[in-house]
């Protein structure tokens, strides 16, 4: 069964050092990956993908993240955290296996950022 | 560039009451749509999806039902609310069949029911 898992209920970093937010994934076949941003009361806002070529994808806000196939994971990363990137954010992994009309995106259960000044 | 809206922002509705959630997508055509559900500031829960005006698959059986009036209008509804219907309501759409796969998101409704 594909599926994304996101082990870290929360990450506490201070704001100027680098931080992670873990994902790995369990798909069949090649992965297609994708980071998102939730701020409090709104929508999920789309960060970045990767589908396939360079392992390090640039995104919005200057994250990026990095798709490791050895150990399937797809983390995401900022050199130098911001106070205002304190949020809830989601991994998520196109199901293949989906066979329902559309390209189904399989949401891992969300880490809580919090960047503390 | 493609917009999304959702309305109402917030709601309180007692149990027994009716229910109408509405979003609307501009700036692109024959949208795959979607609404989720959203418990506790945490995981989404795919409630409905549509590939075209009048097709509406549902993920899990509930109190709830989708349509798809126009190609970018889709509605949310139920005709009694359940205490266990509050949750914040997210729409999404993204690009039809052989598009890109990430969906886009509205900004959500914040749904009480009392």
């Amino acid at each position: 069964a594909q599926s994304v898992a996101q082990p870290e209920d929360q990450v506490n970093v201070a704001e100027g050092n680098p931080l992670t937010v873990k994902c790995t994934y369990s798909v069949s076949g090649n992965p297609y990956l994708f980071w998102y941003v939730q701020y409090p009361n709104r929508g999920l806002q789309f960060l970045l993908k990767y589908i396939t070529g360079d392992n390090l994808v640039k995104g919005s806000y200057g994250f990026e993240a990095e798709f490791n196939k050895s150990q399937t994971s797809f983390h995401l990363k900022k050199p130098s955290a911001l106070v205002s990137d304190s949020a809830l954010y989601f991994c998520a992994v196109r199901d293949f296996a989906f066979s329902g009309g559309y390209n189904k995106l399989i949401f891992g259960a969300g880490t809580r950022l919090a960047v503390h000044p | 560039s493609q917009t999304i809206h959702q309305w109402p922002a917030t709601l309180v509705q007692p149990v027994g009451s009716p229910l109408s959630l509405e979003c609307t997508v501009e700036g692109t055509s024959n949208p795959n749509l979607y609404w989720y559900r959203q418990a506790a500031g945490r995981g989404l829960q795919l409630l409905f999806y549509s590939v075209g005006i009048g097709q509406i698959s549902s993920e899990v059986p509930q109190n709830l039902s989708a349509s798809r009036p126009q190609d970018r209008q889709f509605i949310l509804s139920s005709k009694k609310l359940l205490l266990s219907d509050s949750g914040f309501y997210l729409c999404a759409w993204s690009q039809g069949a052989g598009g890109t796969d990430e969906q886009y998101f509205g900004p959500g409704t914040r749904l009480t029911v009392t």
